[in-house]
């Protein structure tokens, strides 16, 4: 059983086009996460929701928009997508923002807008 | 504003040696540390948890230190192996209530049989 779970894993589109990348945690986790690693590897926080409320907002374009429906799920949508947005992106979930476990990491979805 | 530093940027070592890889935080006042492995093409490992009133966690071959108020952490491998083979990321948690962890920029390992 995968723990955190990203679709898809490898996305290929055509700049301004709009695309999603959907996550599910199946741990009974409360807080889940959106981090972005870039081409020099360097991994940075975008988003985090905690019981499907909002409790981060890193300075990400607005074209990037997070939704939780339920707190086993967050979503990631992005408008309008440029050539800069191609990355990994990871998902990952944790207990709560303060406890003291640590995280659980997805295994990515590699973008690429050509 | 906390910053992550993991010196070397990487590093090759024959097998079989015993190595240790550098984390320094600039803000002392941390959460907790986490060390992951990432494999390429690959998602993150969590390898070893460390609170900030712990001064070390062991799991098998890995042990992993922190000193929080020199803002160091070092994650130590014993006898090698190749499947070793990895980027190793270091994470810290801040104080704060969000969660958030600022990752350093990893030591991409190869351990040559």
């Amino acid at each position: 059983d995968t723990a955190v779970s990203q679709t898809p894993k490898y996305l290929v589109t055509q700049m301004g086009n709009d695309k999603s990348i959907k996550c599910e945690q199946n741990l009974g986790h409360d807080t889940m996460y959106w981090y972005k690693q870039d081409s020099k590897k360097f991994l940075k926080i975008m988003f985090s929701y905690n019981n499907k409320e909002l409790i981060i907002n890193e300075t990400v374009p607005n074209r990037f928009s997070p939704k939780s429906p339920d707190k086993a799920h967050l979503n990631l949508h992005i408008n309008s997508l440029e050539l800069g947005d191609s990355a990994v992106y990871f998902c990952a979930s944790s207990q709560g923002p303060g406890h003291v476990n640590g995280y659980t990491f997805g295994s990515g979805t590699r973008l690429t807008v050509v | 504003k906390q910053e992550v530093t993991q010196i070397p940027a990487a590093l090759s070592v024959p097998e079989g040696e015993n190595l240790v890889l550098n984390c320094s935080f600039t803000d002392s006042a941390i959460y907790n540390l986490q060390w992951f492995r990432q494999d390429p093409g690959k998602g993150l490992t969590s390898l070893l948890l460390i609170q900030s009133s712990q001064r070390e966690q062991t799991s098998g071959r890995l042990n992993a230190s922190l000193d929080k108020s020199s803002g160091r952490s070092t994650l130590y491998i014993a006898a090698s192996q190749p499947g070793d083979s990895a980027t190793y990321l270091c994470a810290v948690k801040g104080s704060s209530n969000t969660g958030k962890l600022i990752f350093g920029q990893g030591t991409t390992l190869q351990v040559k049989p």
